[in-house]
This record gives C-alpha cells, structure tokens and sequence, in this order.
C-alpha cells in the first residue's frame, strides 16, 4: 500500500490550494478514504471522509464549506481543495485509507503528510 | 462530539518494563476505538482497532482492552522502538475524534 501526497506549501490567508493523494498497490476503488490534518506541535484533527463511489462524504464542523474532498478512481487519487484558508488551518496534512474491519473502518495506511502553512 | 481524554499526558519508563496508557470517552463509543504511534516526523501507525484487535505486523507486546468508555493499551516489555507518542481515537460517532495523546518516554 502506498499513498503518495502533494501540493501544500505557502499560502496566503483566504487563498486556496488543493492538495492530492495518489493511491498505489491496491485497489483504490474498493476503499473510504479520510483526510486528518495535525497543527505543529499539537494532536490529530480528522477532517472528513470520502466513500469508494464518491456518494457520501462527512466534514467536520470547522472546515465544512470550505474543504471539498474528492476522488478520481480512475486516476486513484484523491483531493482536498482547501478555500478560505484560515492561520488556523496550518498544519501537516495526511491523507488514509479506511480498512472495513469486523467492528468499523479504521485508518490502516497513511501517506507521509504534506505541510500547509498560511501566512498573513 | 465525543471528548477523548487520555492519561497520562507523559509515561517515564525504562525499556523491559510494562507501559499501561488509558483513554477515556465522554461517552460510550462501544468497541469502535482504536490506537495509533507515532514517532517524530512520521505519519501515526494503527496499531490496535476494534478495541482489541492487533492491526497488521504490530507485534504481540501491544495489546488493548475496554469498553464503552474506558479503554487500555498495553505494552509489555518495552523496546527501544516503542518510545513515540500514542493517540486513541473513536469512531462511534462523526465527528470521529483523537485524544490528545500520550508521550511515552525513556526514563
């Protein structure tokens, strides 16, 4: 399993940026996928989810309006468009694929993060 | 949304020994947690679903146990290797939530 993360970087506050994970060694298709962000020094925040089909996805309150999560299956990727950016919302950004177990999905695969930082 | 509270904030042991980490809920999330290390600079590592349950290659010395709304990791016999930071987090109910971890360090 191998998620691979791009885009981040600078941004300005109220600007956008989108960030990508692209998705090899199994089948992307068959999979929920999250993206969970961490703000330097501090704990994990889980900031939405996505359905294998794209028919259902889930924001937490904080981002909801201004994140988009989406998916190409056929390029097995996903994306985070961030919009409205706050100094708040710097942070390393992971993106995880959610394991359907017995008793729920769980985040078993992480890509390696990728680091958006707002100034001002 | 359910509060995850974790204790201690920072666990001082030496490699050998046995670590005991709890999570806390504010509410019952049944067995719909998991446990997750991390170490600096890397992404978290599941190690524990389900409440009990041993992900993939997570050697045996890790263990979990609870229920509702208290829960337990343990590890037994320390190596070098298991000294990083542990977060529990639930999925019982959106928005799925972390606690705010627990920093095992070598004594």
């Amino acid at each position: 399993v191998q998620l691979v993360q791009s885009g981040g970087g600078l941004v300005k506050s109220g600007g956008s940026l989108r960030l990508s994970c692209a998705a090899s060694d199994f089948t992307f298709s068959d999979y929920y996928m999250a993206w969970i962000r961490q703000a330097p020094g501090k704990g994990l925040e889980w900031l939405s989810y996505i359905s294998s089909d794209s028919r259902y996805t889930k924001y937490v309150d904080s981002v909801r309006g201004r994140f988009t999560i989406s998916r190409d299956n056929a390029r097995a990727t996903m994306y985070l468009e961030i919009n409205s950016v706050r100094a708040e919302d710097t942070a390393v950004y992971y993106c995880a694929r959610l394991a359907s177990y017995g008793s729920g999905s769980y985040a078993d695969s992480w890509g390696q993060g990728t680091l958006v930082t707002v100034s001002s | 949304e359910i509060v995850l509270t974790q204790s201690p904030a920072t666990l001082s042991l030496s490699p050998g020994e046995r670590a005991t980490l709890s999570c806390r809920a504010s509410q019952s999330v049944s067995s719909y947690l998991a446990w997750f290390q991390q170490k600096p600079g890397q992404a978290p590592r599941l190690l524990i679903y389900g409440a009990s349950n041993r992900a993939a290659a997570v050697p045996a010395r890790f263990s979990g146990s609870g229920s509702a709304t208290d829960f337990t990791l343990t590890i037994s016999g320390l190596e070098p290797e298991d000294f990083a930071i542990y977060y529990c987090q639930q999925r019982s109910d959106w928005p799925y939530t972390f606690g705010q971890g627990t920093k095992l360090e070598i004594k």
